[in-house]
């Protein structure tokens, strides 16, 4: 399934570094998520978009900063990042953010800070 | 806000055996709960999922089970097979308000040929 595609797949940077995580959905969803998945913890909601507009920002650092220039595309800025913001970083969309609907994941960006 | 447990951390199972996932939540306005695989590597899988208005749903070997007094709902895999071998995660969500999927902390599942 290629319904929701990150890139890049693996990314390795220093805390003084500057890059962009990206999310691509091709399933006309809506609603479009950005999760932090770390060891033996449970997926953590970071930020909720809603026909491009964020809803939800779930206390994230601002060292994190997401941009969502249309339904179909999320990124996710990072700067300045510490070692413990090693993660896994999951996209996911829906077809809105009502009724509970479903969410489609992508493969996730495996982050490594050093 | 919305708190979702789940138990057990691990589970090994033998093949051919069920393996009972079980989660309890705290909002008793969550009418939503859908369950993810997670294999290694991969992305969360939804594979099966409930709302409120049901008490149980199943799908081949997967059935869920919701206990909307008790506020606990599980995971019911029969016939394991090695394929099952995976992470799974419940979730729960409020329709009204705050449309926020709150994860459970995931069970390693483990089949054991």
């Amino acid at each position: 399934e290629t319904g929701v595609t990150q890139t890049p797949r693996h990314l390795v940077m220093g805390m003084t570094n500057k890059k962009s995580l990206k999310c691509e959905q091709h399933l006309g969803h809506n609603a479009m998520y950005w999760y932090k998945q770390s060891a033996k913890k449970p997926l953590e909601l970071m930020f909720v978009y809603n026909f491009k507009e964020q809803t939800e920002n779930n206390s994230v650092p601002s060292r994190f900063s997401p941009e969502c220039p249309n339904s179909s595309h999320l990124f996710l800025h990072l700067h300045t990042l510490q070692p413990e913001d090693s993660a896994l970083y999951l996209c996911a969309s829906s077809q809105d953010k009502v009724a509970a609907q479903p969410q489609h994941f992508g493969d996730g960006t495996r982050l490594s800070i050093l | 806000g919305e708190n979702v447990e789940q138990h057990p951390s691990t589970l090994s199972v033998q093949e051919g055996d069920s393996a009972v996932i079980k989660c309890t939540y705290s909002d008793s306005a969550s009418n939503y709960f859908p369950w993810y695989k997670q294999e290694l590597g991969k992305r969360p899988q939804l594979i099966i999922d409930i709302r409120s208005n049901v008490g149980e749903k199943k799908d081949q070997r997967i059935a869920v089970t919701l206990n909307k007094t008790a506020k606990h709902f599980s995971l019911h895999i029969t016939e394991t097979q090695p394929e099952d071998s995976a992470v799974y995660f419940c979730a729960a969500i409020t329709n009204f308000g705050n449309e926020k999927l709150t994860f459970g902390t995931g069970t390693r599942l483990t089949i054991i040929p």
